[in-house]
């Protein structure tokens, strides 16, 4: 079946390490996105990528970096930059960035802990 | 800037009740789309019934439908026949027509209700 991979569910870092978060999708959607999320804030967009090779800074994107060599996949790095880096990170995909109507298909989270 | 506001952070509903889920926005555009996500305990969000501006007609999808008030900028989430598994955190979220420097397809979230529902 079609979808999201988020791996790992939990993740536990020390304070100052990097850590790479990954995403991969087997939909064909050229769209894919990075949202954080805490308790009482909803979703917050970190960055997306509309074509492989292409990414942009969303709302929150300090501390974090992304990359897109494959259409498939599209990793988070949470870096030592981000100065509360604990919180549940979902990524999300659709078909492409012109569609308007096409709903987001979202993985199953990662939580992330930093100590 | 769009934002989008939920005043309810919890709500309970018997089951087989009927509920009714708030979400108000705020916008300036005039075409734009508007979704309810449904977030349950495994945390992956589900898309349950989306809204597009242009629409007058409210939309349905099986025991969900929303009251579109595009004046009012208020977009409801009703849910018939309440069921156990209805349980989980309900997002509304807008998204613009317009493409603002490539980000069309961004969506804004409020802050969630997480509804519970009683046996």
């Amino acid at each position: 079946d079609g979808g999201i991979t988020q791996s790992p569910k939990y993740l536990f870092r020390k304070e100052g390490q990097n850590v790479t978060l990954s995403c991969e999708q087997n939909l064909n959607h050229d769209a894919m996105y990075w949202y954080r999320q805490d308790p009482g804030q909803g979703l917050r967009l970190i960055y997306y990528s509309q074509i492989v090779n292409d990414f942009q800074k969303g709302d929150i994107a300090e501390g974090y970096s992304v990359s897109r060599e494959k259409k498939e996949s599209f990793p988070l790095t949470v870096t030592s930059a981000q100065k509360n880096p604990t919180a549940f990170y979902l990524c999300a995909s659709n078909k492409n960035w012109s569609s308007y109507n096409s709903p987001l298909h979202f993985g199953n989270g990662t939580r992330l802990t930093v100590t | 800037a769009q934002t989008v506001t939920q005043s309810q952070p919890e709500m309970s509903v018997q089951e087989a009740e009927t509920v009714t889920l708030s979400c108000t926005y705020d916008t300036s555009e005039s075409d734009y789309y508007l979704f309810w996500y449904k977030q349950p305990p495994s945390r992956q969000m589900i898309l349950v019934i989306r809204q597009e501006a242009y629409k007058q007609q409210n939309a349905t999808e099986n025991r969900f439908s929303v009251n579109f008030q595009k004046a009012a900028k208020s977009f409801s989430l009703k849910i018939s026949d309440s069921q156990l598994g209805d349980a989980a955190m309900y997002f509304c979220a807008y998204r613009s027509e317009t493409n603002y420097g490539g980000a069309t397809n961004k969506l804004i979230f409020g802050t969630g209700t997480l509804l519970a529902v009683q046996p």
